[in-house]
């Protein structure tokens, strides 16, 4: 089967700097991808990895170890405002996007 | 604004209506999606449409009918649904040209209630 694990939920305080893990086991693989989603809203991108390594968008980074099947999102100074559910995404096909069920990060002051 | 409009917003219906969700790109994509999301559930991937054509069917119930007349709009056509098919539809769109990711863009939902 195909699937996803990422932790349910987070908890961090206000600029300090928070990693939400994400492994995953799929019949094909083109790319680990993470999306936001605020309450009330629609999931947004944020990052994509094909290939290993770090990528940094901003205060934002992903990583990708394609051999472990794994990846993580490392949010720094976090902001209030970056509380909200973080879902990884896996590309499986050229057509077939998959999602895990997302991490809920809350930030405290 | 993501550049994917859904109506409506909000719908509740009964177990014996007919209703559908309508689904619009503005993006100039070729694929678009709909995903099902309930709570403390993984966004579901329901049906995949690339170049209009059905590309994936994700062992969804009968009574959720796809159609995607042409390359900018999807629907959702929703008929005998179960109270348990109450959840938030999200229509996506991607452009499967774009080999260097696969960023796909999310509509804000139609928030479905099946009474």
């Amino acid at each position: 089967g195909q699937s996803l694990e990422q932790p349910s939920e987070v908890t961090a305080v206000e600029g300090a700097i928070v990693q939400i893990n994400c492994t995953y086991q799929t019949s094909g693989f083109y790319g680990l991808s993470w999306y936001q989603q605020h309450d009330g809203g629609a999931p947004t991108f944020l990052s994509y990895n094909a290939l290993d390594g770090l990528e940094e968008t901003g205060r934002f980074s992903s990583f990708l170890s394609r051999s472990d099947s794994y990846g993580y999102l490392l949010l720094q100074e976090l902001q209030m405002k970056d509380s909200a559910s973080y879902f990884c995404a896996v590309k499986g096909s050229a057509s077939k996007i998959i999602f895990g069920s997302g991490t809920r990060l809350s930030i405290r002051p | 604004e993501t550049g994917v409009t859904q109506t409506p917003r909000h719908l509740v219906m009964g177990m014996t209506n007919k209703k559908s969700l309508k689904c619009e790109q503005h993006l100039g994509h070729n694929a678009m999606y709909w995903y099902k999301q309930s709570a403390k559930k993984p966004l579901e991937l329901m049906f995949v449409y690339s170049l209009e054509e059905r590309v994936e069917n994700n062992s969804v119930p009968s009574r959720f009918s796809p159609e995607c007349p042409n390359s900018s709009h999807l629907f959702l056509h929703l008929h005998t649904l179960q109270p348990e098919d109450s959840a938030l539809y999200l229509c996506a769109s991607s452009d499967n040209r774009d080999h260097s990711g696969n960023t796909i863009y999310f509509g804000e939902g139609s928030w479905l209630t099946v009474v």
